[in-house]
C-alpha cells in the first residue's frame, strides 16, 4: 500500500524558504522508473506541477518556478524535499507531492493528503 | 510554456452523459491523464494513458483520444461524480508536465 504525507510550515513570511518534506511508504525511490512528484493549488484555483525526481537522481522542474526550487531525495529516509526560495504572498497554497507512475508520460497514481502553506507576514 | 485546454464548467443532469475535452499540441505524443477533485481532497487518478481505468474506478468512467484532443466520458452521471476534473500530460519531449486549467463538473 503507497502512502505519501507531506509536513513542513504551514506559515511562511515574504522572502523566506520553503522547506517541504514528504514522507512516502509502500514504495521505494530505488526501484527503477519510480520517482516522487510536487504539485500546488492555489486555494480556488488549478493543479500547478512545480517538480520531480526519479530513482536514478534525475530532476525535472517547472520552466516557470526552476530558478527557485530545488528536489532532492533521501532513499534511505524515504523522503523527498522540495525547496523554495524566495516565498511571494502569491505562492500561498496546498502542496502535494505524489508518487510518479513508472510507465508512460509522467503521472501521478497516489498523492499525499497536501499541507497547506499561507505566505504572509 | 505547453499549456492543456479545458472548458470551465459542464453541467448534466442525473443518468445523462458527461463529456469533458482537454486539447494540446502534444497530445497525439503524449499520454493524458484524468484527475478527479472533490473538494477539501488530493486528487483521484481516473483515467490513464488516455483510455485506461484504474482499479477501484468505476466503469462509467472513461476516456478517448483524437488528434490533439482528448475526452473523459461519465456516463450516467450520479450525484457523487460533481467534482473538479483535470487533465495532465507532458511537453512533446516528455520532460515538462502540464495540468489543464480543471473543469468544474455540476449534476443538476
Amino acid at each position: 500500500q503507497i502512502t505519501l504525507k507531506e509536513s513542513g510550515p504551514t506559515l511562511v513570511k515574504p522572502t523566506q524558504t520553503l522547506t517541504l518534506t514528504c514522507t512516502f511508504s509502500g514504495f521505494s525511490l530505488s526501484t527503477s522508473g519510480v520517482g516522487v512528484g510536487w504539485i500546488r493549488q492555489p486555494p480556488g484555483k488549478a493543479l500547478e506541477w512545480l517538480a520531480l525526481i526519479y530513482w536514478n537522481d534525475d530532476k525535472r522542474y517547472s520552466p516557470s518556478l526552476k530558478s527557485r526550487l530545488t528536489i532532492t531525495k533521501d532513499t534511505s529516509k524515504n523522503q523527498v524535499v522540495l525547496t523554495m526560495t524566495n516565498m511571494d504572498p502569491v505562492d500561498t497554497a496546498t502542496y502535494y507531492c505524489a508518487h510518479v507512475e513508472p510507465a508512460g508520460t509522467p503521472n501521478f497514481d497516489y498523492w499525499g493528503q497536501g499541507t497547506l502553506v499561507t505566505v504572509s507576514s | 510554456s505547453y499549456e492543456l485546454t479545458q472548458p470551465p464548467s459542464v453541467s448534466v443532469s442525473p443518468g445523462q452523459t458527461a463529456r469533458i475535452t482537454c486539447s494540446g499540441d502534444a497530445l497525439p505524443k503524449q499520454y493524458a491523464y484524468w484527475y478527479q477533485q472533490k473538494p477539501g481532497q488530493a486528487p483521484v487518478l481516473v483515467i490513464y494513458k488516455d483510455s485506461e481505468r484504474p482499479s477501484g474506478i468505476p466503469e462509467r468512467f472513461s476516456g478517448s483520444s483524437s488528434g490533439t484532443t482528448v475526452t473523459l466520458t461519465i456516463s450516467g452521471v450520479q450525484a457523487e461524480d460533481e467534482a473538479d476534473y483535470y487533465c495532465q500530460s507532458a511537453d512533446s519531449s516528455g520532460t515538462y508536465l502540464v495540468f489543464g486549467g480543471g473543469t468544474k463538473l455540476t449534476v443538476l
